[in-house]
């Protein structure tokens, strides 16, 4: 069964300071998603990584993935406050005939302080 | 990309009755799936629903209780029978588009069962 950690589980940063999110997964995968969820919303796509090394930057986000250690890190630079969100990291799976699945981090929710 | 839309966005509902949620897409889909997002938590899968076969339940998840069609490849719907208080979550319907490696989620809906 694939298991996925995400650290910390509650993060509250000063604007203009960086901090890095980690995400461990336990089964082999070469797909892994970052989304962000605001309070009441639906998941909005933030990154998706396909293979080892894989490094995206967007705005103040910059995600990476390293397959061998099974290890995603989601980096924020000079937090500032519309950044607070609660960020999941999703990890997928082949789950037989054809298909795949996501199985879902408990989700990081960050709060950036003035 | 893919825009997805769900009925009804909301609703209160009694225990023991029954709700069926709509998922409508935007273009043609294979891979369709159903999560709940219980208050404050991470998002479980439910169920996946592929046209042209019959669903898969994840496990604590029954197709009696979680009856799920999928008449074509751009529309499905869950039902939660019988509910009882347990069942207060949001309903997210996700799609996978293989051409972009993306997942996407609809807005949810948000059911209370008092």
């Amino acid at each position: 069964e694939l298991k996925v950690e995400q650290n910390p589980l509650f993060l509250s940063m000063q604007e203009g300071k960086n901090y890095t999110i980690y995400c461990n997964y336990s089964t082999t995968s070469d797909r892994l998603y970052w989304y962000r969820q605001d309070p009441g919303k639906s998941l909005e796509s933030l990154f998706v990584l396909l293979s080892n090394g894989a490094v995206k930057q967007e705005g103040r986000l910059m995600a990476s993935l390293d397959t061998k250690a099974r290890l995603s890190t989601l980096h924020i630079t000079a937090a500032v406050h519309d950044l607070s969100a609660t960020y999941f990291c999703a990890v997928q799976a082949y789950s037989g005939a054809g298909s795949y699945q996501l199985t879902f981090g408990k989700g990081t929710k960050l709060s950036v302080i003035p | 990309s893919a825009v997805i839309s769900q009925k009804p966005s909301r609703d209160i509902c009694q225990r023991g009755t029954s709700l069926t949620i709509q998922c409508q897409v935007d273009s043609q889909v294979t891979m369709m799936f159903w999560y709940r997002q219980q208050p404050g938590q991470s998002l479980t899968l439910i169920a996946t629903a592929n046209q042209g076969s019959e669903a898969t339940y994840e496990s604590g998840f029954v197709i009696d209780k979680f009856p799920i069609s999928r008449p074509n490849l751009t529309f499905s719907t869950l039902t939660v029978s019988n509910m009882s208080p347990e069942d207060s979550s949001i309903y997210l319907c996700s799609v996978f588009k293989g051409a972009s490696d993306e997942q996407y989620f609809g807005p949810g809906t948000r059911l209370t069962v008092t």
